[in-house]
């Protein structure tokens, strides 16, 4: 079985631009969570679709959103890009949501300048 | 909504000694907590979970305690090796069970 994949893996952006990355998920797996990963802030949530429909929303700013296809592939849009989004933007997929295992992709390092 | 507190950030031990990963939850609703090993450069892995229907969980080297009551489970790492060096993250799900809410993470350094 193929893994989760993510792309691009890199980003360079400034300041006021805006991004969309996208996942993969594994064969099977109908929901993608997406995570922003920053050093002494671990993995923060940001939102979880299922069946293409957004069933939860981190306490992250509206700049931030997504959405999910009927093949189960997400992509995460941020727009207005400030410094502070330069990080690590991880997805999770799995079969059912939070209690089952979650399959990590590779990862976006995503850097604003 | 859930929040998971995790202790120590970070943790140095001498191979061959035990570790232990403290996290705490918010939810007594919470029934699932599972533990996430993150090696330097790579992806986050599940290593071990538990069910709040039981108390511990043992997978070789690694165990999981659960204490209902006080709302903390422990990590447990017995006989360390270089090779456990990574960021170990516990978790809980939210109450809508849709959100894995991560503990901020613990640095375990194992040196020989």
């Amino acid at each position: 079985k193929a893994g989760v994949t993510q792309t691009p893996r890199y980003l360079i952006k400034t300041r006021g631009q805006q991004v969309t990355l996208s996942c993969s998920p594994i064969s099977g797996h109908r929901s993608v969570s997406w995570y922003q990963q920053t050093p002494g802030q671990g993995l923060q949530f940001l939102f979880e679709y299922f069946s293409e429909t957004q069933r939860n929303k981190g306490n992250f700013p509206g700049r931030f959103s997504g959405r999910q296809f009927s093949n189960s592939r997400s992509e995460m849009n941020v727009s207005t890009l400030e410094l502070g989004d330069s990080a690590l933007y991880l997805c999770a997929t799995s079969q059912g949501g939070a209690y089952n295992e979650q399959f990590f992709g590779p990862g976006t390092r995503l850097t604003v300048l | 909504g859930e929040n998971v507190e995790q202790h120590p950030s970070t943790l140095s031990v001498q191979e061959g000694d035990s570790a232990v990963i403290k996290c705490t939850y918010s939810d007594s609703a919470s029934n699932y907590f599972p533990w996430y090993k993150q090696e330097l450069g790579k992806r986050p892995q599940l290593i071990i979970d538990i069910r709040s229907n039981v108390g511990e969980k043992k997978d070789q080297r690694i165990a999981v305690t659960l204490n209902k009551t006080a709302k903390h489970f422990s990590l447990h790492i017995t006989e360390t090796q270089p090779e456990d060096s990574a960021v170990y993250f516990c978790a809980a799900p939210d109450q809508a069970g849709t959100a894995l809410i991560f503990g901020k993470g613990t640095t375990l350094s194992v040196s020989s």
